[in-house]
């Protein structure tokens, strides 16, 4: 089942704009992960947050992290054209052994 | 780095058709998953194994068998190959248990069943 639900299904900004991604998920959780797949291809790791974690940066991504109303949001500065893609949240309940995914944002940037 | 290997990206077999679709990981981890994907329903699991020779359903096992025989190697079986399961087909592996457990995935299989 698709615990994770991204929203907007698709967002299309412009090169440099600020892009703001959400997910919202059901159970608690270990960790919550974003994931990024390019057209036709296997999804790439970007960034991890722990469930005692609020806010985490790597680069030009920043996500934060609302465990009381479990949800994510993963915010892209500056983007860039090459930015288009796909993007999933996944959650890490613990007890399982597998990441449940959520159904994605697809982000078009305009150059 | 991690790189995770899928014998086909694109395949195209006839209804009845027994598939086999190869995933290959080189990092020594445990855990490996079967994922398919389509428009609008995200990822979904079909099969995974934490181990040689173990495995368990996913949420949507159904049509799909598996075999894990050595740790780096999992193969996902459609018995006899549908229309429905036209499909993205996605192989991913990771550590076990660990806090941290991300996937790492491959490249995709298309998958066309006419």
């Amino acid at each position: 089942s698709q615990q994770g639900e991204e929203d907007p299904q698709a967002l299309s900004i412009q090169e440099g704009e600020n892009a703001t991604m959400n997910c919202s998920y059901k159970t608690s959780i270990n960790n919550l992960q974003w994931y990024r797949q390019n057209s036709g291809r296997g999804l790439v790791h970007l960034i991890l947050i722990r469930s005692n974690e609020r806010e985490k940066h790597s680069g030009r991504l920043r996500v934060t992290l609302d465990t009381s109303k479990k949800s994510s949001s993963l915010l892209i500065t500056a983007s860039r054209a090459a930015d288009t893609a796909s993007y999933f949240c996944a959650t890490d309940g613990g007890s399982a052994r597998q990441l449940t995914f959520g159904s994605g944002t697809q982000l078009t940037v305009l150059p | 780095d991690v790189k995770v290997t899928q014998s086909s990206r694109y395949l195209v077999k006839r209804t009845g058709e027994k598939v086999f679709l190869e995933c290959v990981q080189d990092m020594d981890h445990e855990n490996m998953f079967w994922y398919r994907q389509d428009p609008g329903l995200g990822l979904r699991l079909i099969y995974f194994s934490y181990d040689v020779k173990m495995k368990e359903k996913g949420d949507i096992p159904e049509g799909y068998s598996v075999s894990r025989e050595k740790k780096e190697r999992f193969s996902l079986i459609l018995e006899s190959a549908s229309t429905n399961q036209t499909s993205m087909y996605l192989c991913a592996s990771s550590f076990p248990l660990t806090r941290d457990r991300e996937q790492y995935f491959g490249p995709g299989t298309r998958l066309t069943v006419t």
